[in-house]
């Protein structure tokens, strides 16, 4: 089977400037997480959806991050606008109902200047 | 909110011995606990995972130990190879679905040829 896509794999941006992420999770994987991975750090979860549900995103800065998941399967992670903090490896992961497995996606790695 | 203490952050190894990662929880609930594999430039897959209803998990030269009274559990690979070398994260997760996942800080092992 496909695993999970991401795009794009690298983006560069000035500062205050938007960037949006995709991923196309597993077929059939109802759960779709995105992560954010800093150099050296373990994965830190922004959002997770259960189908077209956002049901935890208490990590997700709000004000500037917006993430939607229609039609429960692709998914798409917006900054607007980008801060140079932002630099980082986002992830997006996928997982059955019925085992505890996460399949990541190769990452969207992002550079802010 | 789960905490997962992961230590060392970094380890290195002759090839041949043994290396041990240990990581700590602390919520009660969590009852499943993953171990990632992460090559450098490359997505985490999972390489081993223990559910709380078991004390100990092999899978040829990868083990994995749980304390739940403790809340502690441990990666142990033994007769180390070069191709071992890799971040490791360790992660725990909550009941009712496996669903949120945290995971630890990361642990990056060297394996000396």
């Amino acid at each position: 089977e496909a695993g999970v896509v991401q795009s794009p794999r690298y983006k560069i941006i000035e500062k205050k400037q938007p960037v949006a992420f995709w991923c196309n999770p597993i077929s059939g994987h109802n759960t779709l997480y995105w992560y954010l991975q800093n150099l050296g750090q373990g994965p830190e979860l922004l959002i997770r959806y259960e189908n077209e549900e956002a049901v935890d995103d208490s990590q997700l800065p709000k004000d500037r991050f917006s993430a939607e998941r229609l039609k429960g399967v692709d998914s798409t992670l917006k900054i607007q606008p980008a801060e140079l903090g932002d630099s980082a490896v986002y992830l997006c992961a996928s997982r059955r109902d019925t085992t505890g497995e996460l399949f990541f996606g190769e990452g969207s790695r992002l550079t802010v200047l | 909110g789960e905490n997962v203490e992961q230590h060392p952050s970094t380890l290195s190894v002759q090839e041949g011995d043994s290396a041990v990662i240990k990581c700590t929880y602390s919520d009660s609930a969590s009852n499943y606990f993953p171990w990632y594999k992460q090559e450098l430039g490359k997505r985490p897959q999972l390489i081993i995972d223990i559910r709380s209803n078991v004390g100990e998990k092999k899978d040829q030269r990868i083990a994995v130990t749980l304390n739940k009274t403790a809340k502690h559990f441990s990666l142990h690979i033994t007769e180390t190879q070069p191709e071992d070398s890799a971040v490791y994260f360790c992660a725990a997760s909550n009941s009712g679905g496996y669903q949120k996942v945290t995971f630890g800080t990361g642990t990056k092992l060297q394996v000396i040829p």
